[in-house]
């Protein structure tokens, strides 16, 4: 069974550094992951989406990167800003009409 | 914005009572899914949907129960609600859709639901 794992559960950093966000998943056989954004309060925001074939997706000043043989992922923040803050999740797709499985997120704080 | 809406937004209930959600989306996608969210527990899915009157069990669909009669709208449905079904509620929606193949998953804003 598939399991996703984000660890730390919450993270607090000052304002301009980079920062590196994990995801674990127990089942390398995957067919795509997810990164999301969630603010208090509010639905989840896609941020990228990696296919299992691919290895990075970039937006802006962020980055995810999949190693399926390693299960993990990360989520790179390129100078954090204060409104980076909010809940950062990540999810997997086992296969392509499979149901996708979340990870209990990792809340970031970035002080000012 | 993916063209989803849910409501109502918020809504307090008395326990024994049938409460329905309202999922309705704009961009003809193929799958629907119910999610809760709880602390401590994250995203659970509760029922999804992979078509118009096809529909499947989630994790947690005990004292739900789902119809999709037309592509726009997912309903989800407790026929006597508990204290336990007090959460937030999220509909999401993923491809492919009319014209495109899109796996990427896009969730509506939440229903807060309080049962008493």
């Amino acid at each position: 069974k598939q399991e996703v794992t984000q660890i730390p559960a919450a993270l607090s950093v000052p304002e301009g550094e980079n920062l590196v966000l994990n995801c674990s998943f127990t089942d390398s056989a995957i067919y795509n992951l997810q990164w999301f954004r969630q603010d208090p309060g509010k639905g989840l925001t896609s941020l990228l989406l990696i296919q299992s074939s691919q290895r990075e997706q970039t937006s802006g000043r962020l980055n995810a990167s999949l190693d399926k043989s390693s299960g993990r992922s990360t989520l790179y923040i390129a100078a954090s800003q204060p409104g980076d803050s909010a809940t950062y999740l990540c999810a997997v797709r086992p296969g392509r009409d499979d149901k996708i499985i979340f990870g209990k997120g990792t809340r970031l704080h970035i002080l000012p | 914005d993916a063209g989803i809406t849910q409501s109502p937004r918020h809504k307090v209930t008395e326990t024994g009572t049938p409460v329905t959600l309202r999922c309705h989306q704009t961009e003809n996608h193929r799958y629907m899914y119910w999610y809760r969210q709880d602390p401590g527990h994250g995203l659970r899915l509760i029922h999804y949907s992979y078509g118009v009157k096809d529909t499947d069990k989630g994790e947690v669909s005990d004292g739900y129960s789902v119809s999709r009669s037309k592509t726009e709208d997912f309903l989800l449905t407790l026929e006597s609600a508990t204290s336990s079904q007090t959460s937030v509620y999220f509909c999401a929606i993923s491809g492919p859709r009319t014209g495109e193949n899109t796996d990427t998953q896009y969730f509506g804003p939440g229903t807060r639901l309080t049962v008493l």
